[in-house]
């Protein structure tokens, strides 16, 4: 059964930083492209990153509204994906969900996702 | 970026009536591969976003076949033919054409009459 379990939200200040882990099971994270998507409290969905599957290009994809601030990885020993997130502000706050990628289809699975709330 | 314009925003819908949603995008999402790559997505409270149809017809597995989806260019539709209580929640259309970024509309709130 595939499963994609978010972790390490917190409560941070404005610029600072949080990593953001979400662990894959059931599959083979690296063999598939993986993105992260964010939902503020209220709102809808913004997709923030891609990374391509590593049998791929392994292209690596932003949000203009994070581009230079966030950095997407994986670790294919932890069958993990990452996201760095550094100079956080307060418009970063949401809920993140790591999503899968099946060959050019979006997100067919997502995790269930992890607070990251910006505030002094 | 696409724009993706969902109508209505709100649909109170009563239980086994039919319900449809809208969704437009602001250039054809047709691709050079002639595949077109528009999905719906279901959000039940307090719950993650789920799949229910990719390449604008084609639906997930386990979803239910009272959902479908059509439409072509830039004009495409879900239709959920008896409305159940489970189906309550907000509604999302994507496309992931022409990307990055991917874009979603702004979500339709489907509720029970």
């Amino acid at each position: 059964e595939v499963q994609l379990v978010e972790s390490g939200g917190d409560l941070v200040q404005p610029g600072g930083s949080l990593r953001l882990s979400c662990a894959a099971s059931g599959f083979t994270l690296s063999h598939y492209s993986m993105n992260w998507v964010r939902q503020a409290p209220g709102k809808g969905l913004e997709w923030v990153s891609y990374i391509g599957a590593s049998s791929g290009s392994g292209a690596i994809y932003y949000a203009d509204s994070v581009k230079g601030r966030f950095t997407i990885s994986r670790d294919t020993a932890k069958n993990s994906l990452f996201l760095q997130m550094n100079s956080l502000r307060a418009e970063d706050t949401a809920v993140y969900y790591c999503a899968r990628d099946w060959p050019d289809t979006h997100f067919d699975y997502w995790g269930q996702g992890t607070l990251v709330t910006v505030s002094s | 970026d696409v724009v993706m314009t969902q109508s209505p925003l709100s649909l109170p819908v009563t239980l086994g009536q039919p319900a449809s949603i809208s969704c437009r995008s602001s250039q054809s999402l047709i691709y050079s591969d002639g595949n077109t790559f528009l999905s719906w997505f279901q959000q039940r409270p307090g719950q993650s976003p789920r799949r229910l149809i990719y390449k604008v017809s084609n639906r997930d597995s386990g979803v239910p076949d009272r959902f479908s989806g059509s439409g072509s260019g830039t004009d495409f539709t879900l239709k959920i033919s008896r409305v159940e209580a489970e189906d309550v929640g907000v509604y999302y259309c994507m496309q992931g054409t022409h990307w990055p970024p991917i874009t979603f509309g702004q979500g339709t709130r489907l509720e029970i009459k």
